[in-house]
């Protein structure tokens, strides 16, 4: 596609259940970002990718999140057992260089809302 | 703790006229800065950065002036047009890390005809 792709666009799930967020990026693109933005709230960092290597995980929260690009392509990321506070937009990016975020295309989000 | 912040939530100037958006960070380490742009239901868009051995860049109407010893930074566009209207962040990094990026909260800007 001419753009990154993020699926769903929109998703409501209920506390305790599991989620998957699935992030297609620009092809050829080396590496992938995720990162969540809460209303009013500027981006925040979550891991990243260059090409199949998670090179920085800092930015999950706790051990109920972890990210996959086996492929170097699609990335998903998962959470578990969704709280509350899980609630934000997921925002995945890409680049065609290594880490070269200031070249990085985002997609339009995943809204995910838990009740 | 906010490392990177945008003390302005919002800023409403007449086109034409200068806008002048702020940006203060705490860590010394940072040292490349960015602002993106955002439109409504549009994810953020690359507009403008600065690495930390200059103290301007300057790309068409935008400019980005550094302050290092303040920890500042501000992105100036001039003269403001009405397709200026976005939430305007501005985000920091460190060269030993450049894949993670912080944000600031976003300040939106209203330029108005």
């Amino acid at each position: 596609g001419a753009g990154v792709s993020q699926s769903p666009r929109y998703k409501v799930t209920k506390r305790g259940q599991d989620v998957a967020l699935r992030c297609d990026p620009i092809s050829g693109h080396v590496s992938l970002y995720w990162y969540r933005q809460a209303l009013g709230q500027g981006p925040e960092f979550l891991t990243y990718f260059n090409y199949e290597a998670q090179q920085d995980k800092s930015g999950l929260p706790n051990d109920r999140f972890s990210a996959e690009r086996p492929e170097g392509s699609i990335s998903t990321l998962t959470i578990q057992r969704t709280e509350q506070r899980d609630s934000a937009m997921y925002r995945c990016a890409s680049s065609l260089k290594g880490q070269d975020v200031a070249e990085a295309f985002f997609g339009q989000g995943t809204r995910l809302t838990v009740v | 703790d906010q490392q990177v912040k945008q003390n302005s939530p919002s800023l409403s100037v007449q086109e034409g006229r200068i806008s002048i958006l702020n940006c203060d960070y705490t860590n010394s380490m940072f040292d490349y800065f960015l602002w993106y742009k955002k439109y409504p239901a549009e994810g953020p868009t690359f507009l403008i950065s600065i690495s930390s051995i200059k103290d301007k860049n300057e790309d068409g109407r935008f400019t980005v002036f550094l302050n290092k010893s303040a920890k500042h930074l501000s992105l100036h566009i001039v003269p403001s047009q009405p397709g200026d209207s976005a939430v305007y962040f501005c985000a920091a990094s460190h060269s030993s890390n450049t894949g993670k990026l912080i944000f600031g909260q976003g300040t939106t800007l209203q330029v108005k005809p």
